[in-house]
């Protein structure tokens, strides 16, 4: 049981390039969601999904899109990245939407150049 | 709009030394007030849920209790292997698992 998996876990861009980060549950969860962590800043909630096929937007979605088409998968794209969005990235995932215990993959540490 | 701070920024104890960090938090309906444990490049750790006034949770040294306006999460004879940013966060009421997140205390335990 690997619980949330995010890949990759270091990547480096320059300003203006496109990318994804991946994230991956087996436990079968509903809910889906992406945080990014700065200094001095809590994690802020970006996209989140309740189910295969539904998303909506967080906090900080700007710059950032993401889609659902398995329970299991919750890609989050940047289309053309910019250096503000240096950060380090959550992927999460919880059983139901609501108060049910929200599980955190390792992180994915992102530096635009 | 919900809002959560946590208390000291930063916290170093010596080993055996008790302490407590606080978390206040503003939120309309609380549906539950999460602790997280969190080490350097690591994703946050799941620790407690408390969802009501007067609920408290334990684990091995570690206590967390609730009220209206604050958690406390209380650490009692801390060993080295306890240093770690604790995180704080709440959930408010009908909005599907979203987190706001504190900024964390982080706490180093010597011997």
């Amino acid at each position: 049981n690997a619980g949330v998996t995010q890949t990759p876990k270091f990547q480096v861009l320059k300003t203006g390039q496109s990318m994804t980060l991946q994230c991956a549950q087996d436990m079968n969860h509903e809910y889906m969601s992406w945080y990014r962590q700065d200094p001095g800043m809590g994690l802020r909630l970006i996209h989140y999904s309740v189910g295969a096929g539904i998303t909506d937007q967080g906090e900080v979605p700007n710059g950032y899109n993401v889609s659902r088409s398995t329970t299991e998968d919750f890609p989050l794209r940047l289309l053309s990245a910019a250096p503000s969005q240096t950060s380090v990235y959550f992927c999460a995932s919880s059983r139901g939407v609501s108060g049910n215990t929200i599980y955190f993959g390792e992180g994915s540490w992102l530096t635009v150049v | 709009e919900d809002q959560v701070t946590q208390s000291p920024e930063a916290l170093r104890l010596q080993e055996g030394e008790s302490s407590s960090l606080n978390c206040s938090y503003t939120v309309s309906g609380l549906r539950g007030l999460f602790w997280y444990r969190q080490d350097p490049g690591k994703g946050p750790e799941f620790l407690f849920t408390l969802y009501s006034a007067g609920e408290e949770k334990e684990k091995e040294r570690l206590k967390a209790t609730l009220t209206k306006k604050e958690s406390f999460l209380h650490i009692t004879a801390p060993k080295p292997e306890d240093s770690a940013t604790y995180l704080c966060a709440v959930q408010e009421a009908g909005t599907a698992s979203k987190l706001t997140f504190g900024t964390g205390t982080r706490l180093q335990v010597t011997l």
